[in-house]
């Protein structure tokens, strides 16, 4: 089946430096990939729409000079959190899915930022 | 807004019992129901997702119920074991957009 690999699983960074998060997709092309944050015992909130060669669809309230997605290639999305603060600390999750199939859809295993 | 509702919150069930988690969604356009279970610090997995063209779905000890005139979907798990404990979302979408729409989830507790 479909599998979204996304790195690193876990990291931990200094206040006010960035933090790169990577997905892609290791059996499939996704011209769409989608981003997710997770608070403790929360549901997943949809942070933006990264779309392959065009600006990422950020949804309302996500700062996007702070949260830069990049989606330079069919299996590659980036998720970049710039000078970081102890706020954004939380679990990013991707989503990818191949082709226009929805039953496709799969995350990968996620990422815990930390930020001290 | 919150576009599909989940309940309960958390949920213990003795081992062996059956464990159900409801969903209810307003937008009529939503044309895909599948649940996700999630394992603390690891990212969401399928476990099962039903179309509205159907009423029931059974997959081994997974058994989604979809009533679509209430626009409401359940998940039933059948002989609960321990391995079962995890958080359960269900979510919703409607192609071709495939955002998918998440209910606040169901902290599911199996005891042995």
């Amino acid at each position: 089946g479909a599998v979204v690999s996304q790195h690193p699983s876990r990291v931990i960074c200094k206040s006010g430096t960035s933090v790169k998060i990577e997905c892609r997709s290791l059996d499939f092309q996704a011209t769409t990939m989608f981003w997710y944050r997770q608070f403790p015992k929360q549901s997943l909130m949809l942070m933006a729409t990264s779309n392959e060669g065009s600006k990422a669809t950020y949804e309302q309230g996500v700062e996007k000079d702070k949260f830069l997605i990049n989606h330079a290639s069919l299996t590659l999305s980036t998720l970049t959190v710039t000078s970081a603060h102890p706020e954004d600390s939380s679990f990013y999750i991707c989503s990818a899915r191949p082709g226009a199939v929805v039953e496709g859809y799969t995350f990968g295993s996620g990422t815990r930022l930390t930020v001290v | 807004q919150q576009q599909v509702k989940q309940s309960p919150q958390s949920l213990i069930v003795q081992k062996g019992g059956i464990s159900i988690i409801n969903c209810a969604y307003e937008n009529t356009a939503f044309d895909y129901f599948p649940w996700y279970q999630q394992f603390p610090g690891k990212g969401p997995a399928l476990l099962i997702a039903i179309r509205p063209d159907v009423s029931e779905k059974k997959e081994g000890r997974f058994t989604i119920s979809f009533n679509k005139s209430a626009k409401q979907f359940s998940l039933h798990i059948m002989d609960s074991q321990p391995g079962d404990s995890a958080t359960y979302f269900c979510a919703a979408t409607a192609h071709p957009g495939n955002q998918f729409y998440f209910g606040t989830g169901t902290s599911l507790t199996v005891i042995p």
